[in-house]
């Protein structure tokens, strides 16, 4: 059973492009989290999917950032225009839906650096 | 929501001695309160967990206590190596009803010093 898979690990983008995160949820995990980073400091939430369904995104930006998990394929993080202050590392995190198995455990991370 | 407090920032310990880290949340419904260790790099880990039907869980050198009624819970690694340098952060989820994110507090430093 694989891990958290993000990619890339690494993106470099000019300001203004667009940058696309990918994190594919372990084996039976239906719950994703996005997190971000900035050096030295804690995680900030972004935003909380289940398959097809935004649960929160309270954490999001209310331009420019937009995110997905489909009922196939990988949840995508989705930057648009982007600027030097989304330079960060992005981590997501899955796990199970229901109440007894909860652990969320996180992907190696993508780190965004915009020049 | 949610709000997770936790404490010290930073915490320097001499090889060998026992660390402690506080956290208290804020809603009471919250259940699962899981502890990661993030080394310079990589990505969190997690390394113990507790849910509000129990008030303490040990594994090896680390537990874990919590107390509803106070709402907080801490983390307590014994016999520190310097392999437990990193920094740790708690959390705090509400599974049932309608789920909650996982809310972080700010981190530990934790430093530990031959």
């Amino acid at each position: 059973n694989a891990g958290v898979m993000q990619n890339p690990r690494h993106l470099v983008r000019r300001r203004g492009q667009e940058a696309r995160l990918r994190c594919s949820p372990m084996k039976g995990h239906s719950h994703v989290y996005w997190y971000r980073q900035l050096p030295e400091e804690g995680l900030k939430f972004m935003v909380y999917l289940q398959k097809e369904n935004i649960i929160d995104e309270s954490g999001m930006p209310k331009e420019r950032f937009s995110a997905e998990f489909p009922k196939e394929g990988p949840s995508i993080l989705r930057i648009q225009q982007v600027v030097r202050g989304d330079s960060a590392a992005y981590f997501c995190a899955s796990s199970p839906s229901g109440v007894v198995n909860t652990e969320a455990f996180f992907g190696q991370g993508t780190r965004l650096t915009v020049v | 929501g949610e709000n997770v407090e936790q404490h010290p920032s930073t915490l320097s310990v001499q090889e060998g001695d026992s660390a402690v880290i506080k956290c208290t949340y804020s809603d009471s419904a919250s259940n699962y309160f899981p502890w990661y260790k993030q080394e310079l790099g990589k990505r969190p880990q997690l390394i113990i967990d507790i849910r509000s039907n129990v008030g303490e869980k040990k594994d090896q050198r680390i537990a874990v206590t919590l107390n509803k009624t106070a709402k907080h819970f801490s983390l307590h690694i014994t016999e520190t190596q310097p392999e437990d340098s990193a920094v740790y952060f708690c959390a705090a989820k509400r599974t049932t009803g309608t789920a909650s994110k996982l809310t972080f507090g700010t981190g530990t430093r934790l430093q530990v010093t031959l």
